[in-house]
């Protein structure tokens, strides 16, 4: 059974540096695309990046480059999303969610993980 | 970037009816497209892709379909539980993008 499992709620303060994190089983975690999705309060759902762990690819999206660092840890099949310096405007639940296989067709998102409320609060 | 631009933001039905939800892509993404449904508080889910295929154990009122750069998620016959917010999401391109999000209410 595919499972992304994530990483629990937290609350952090402006400037505070943060990683979260997705740990993917029950499928070949070197061989999917795994994104990261944001959903501020209220809002709707917007794609961040996505990383290929079985090799060096990495996507971002132009709202999100030199904001968030995507990796990936092939030994223990986690996906990270991670924060410098957070601000206020960094409240949300992030998602990941398994994409593409690497060089076949992709049919978008079709597991996701429960998602990772982050407060960002002084 | 590819643009999706969904509509209508929100709607107001009543059970039984047929309700219909576009998005229309800035550039041609072929049918690499999909439909999400979020309920409050939920994770979103799959409930169509390329354009057209339903996922497996979706409810057969659920169907979509595509036109050109223009997409459709159609709801047969709305029901009590299809309140929710949709979203389409095109992958075509290296870097993916959501459409705003349709708030589907039950009169």
């Amino acid at each position: 059974e595919v499972q992304l499992v994530q990483s629990g709620a937290v609350v952090k303060k402006p400037g505070e540096s943060l990683r979260i994190s997705c740990k993917a089983s029950g499928y070949n975690f070197a061989t999917y695309f795994i994104g990261w999705v944001r959903q501020m309060p209220g809002r709707g759902l917007e794609w961040m990046g996505m990383i290929y762990p079985g090799g060096s690819e990495i996507r971002y999206s132009p709202s999100f480059q030199g904001q968030v660092t995507i990796s990936a840890d092939l030994s223990i099949t986690t996906t990270y999303l991670q924060w410098t310096a957070l601000e206020a405007s960094d409240t949300a639940i992030f998602y990941c969610a398994r994409g593409a296989i690497w060089g076949a067709p992709s049919f978008g998102f079709d597991y996701w993980g429960q998602g990772s409320l982050v407060i960002v609060s002084s | 970037d590819v643009q999706m631009t969904q509509s209508p933001s929100s709607l107001s039905a009543s059970v039984g009816d047929r309700v219909t939800i576009t998005c229309r892509a800035s550039q041609d993404i072929s049918h690499d497209l999909g439909w999400y449904q979020q309920k409050p508080g939920k994770v979103p889910e799959r409930l169509i892709y390329t354009a057209s295929t339903l996922q497996s154990g979706v409810p057969s009122r659920f169907s979509g379909s595509r036109s050109g750069t223009e997409f459709t998620l159609t709801i047969s016959s709305l029901q009590p539980e299809d309140s929710a917010i949709y979203y389409c999401l095109q992958y075509k391109t290296y870097l993916w993008t959501f459409g705003q999000g349709t708030k589907v209410e039950i009169k």
